[in-house]
């Protein structure tokens, strides 16, 4: 498999902010990175990936951003909204995920 | 239309016996996946099958089994049910793995298994 770390687990912020989660991975070959959105009581679905080569690709209000040398990527979410609360997962070689961040924004 | 649909969605079931999870995709995709949720929210996957044949099987009790009669169909086949095996099981489907770049993954709602 694949080892894939995920930070921080939880993440509380105020409407508006901006919230940022990292993935760190092990295996240098790695070349496709996506993140899902997992809603409660649904199954994860794909807001954003990127590949290997390109460094920082961006969707409206969110973005992701790759480090291959450091061996990781990271999710960024800015103005959020209390409809981005979910659980948010990274993803490595396409099936491997991370252990999910829980995140709150607050009204 | 529901892409990747799966039955039943909530099965509460004793220690000891046996059930199986179907899950169906109208994708049109070669390659399907098993999942497990644990409480923790931790995502594994179990197994990936591609046009009917095992690609995956990562380390899953052999109590586990799936079975593919074709490339829409992967159901999974759970025997001698323990407690520990309580999660949210996820079918999932996607374009096949491998190639230059992977391909994104479509998640069914998930069928929650509750073992008594």
């Amino acid at each position: 498999g694949e080892n894939v770390e995920q930070h921080p687990s939880t993440l509380s912020v105020q409407e508006g902010d901006s919230a940022v989660i990292k993935c760190t991975y092990s295996d240098s070959a790695s070349n496709y990175f996506p993140w899902y959105k997992q809603e409660l009581g649904k199954g994860p679905q794909l807001i954003i990936d990127i590949r290997s080569n390109v460094g920082e690709k961006k969707d409206q209000r969110i973005a992701v951003t790759l480090n291959k040398t450091a061996k990781h990527f990271s999710l960024h979410i800015t103005e959020t909204q209390p409809e981005d609360s979910a659980v948010y997962f990274c993803a490595v070689k396409q099936f491997y995920f991370g252990t999910g961040t829980s995140l709150t924004v607050i009204p | 239309d529901t892409a990747v649909s799966q039955t039943p969605k909530y099965l509460v079931t004793q220690m000891g016996n046996d059930k199986s999870i179907k899950c169906e995709q109208n994708l049109g995709h070669d390659t399907m996946y098993w999942y497990k949720q644990d409480s923790k929210k931790f995502l594994k996957i179990m197994f990936s099958y591609n046009n009917k044949e095992l690609i995956i099987n990562e380390t899953v009790p052999n109590r586990f089994s799936p079975k593919s009669p074709d490339k829409a169909h992967l159901n999974l086949h759970i025997n001698s049910l323990e407690l520990g095996d309580s999660a949210v099981y996820f079918c999932a489907s996607s374009l096949p793995p491998g190639g230059l770049y992977g391909n994104t993954i479509y998640f069914g709602e998930g069928s929650w298994l509750t073992v008594v």
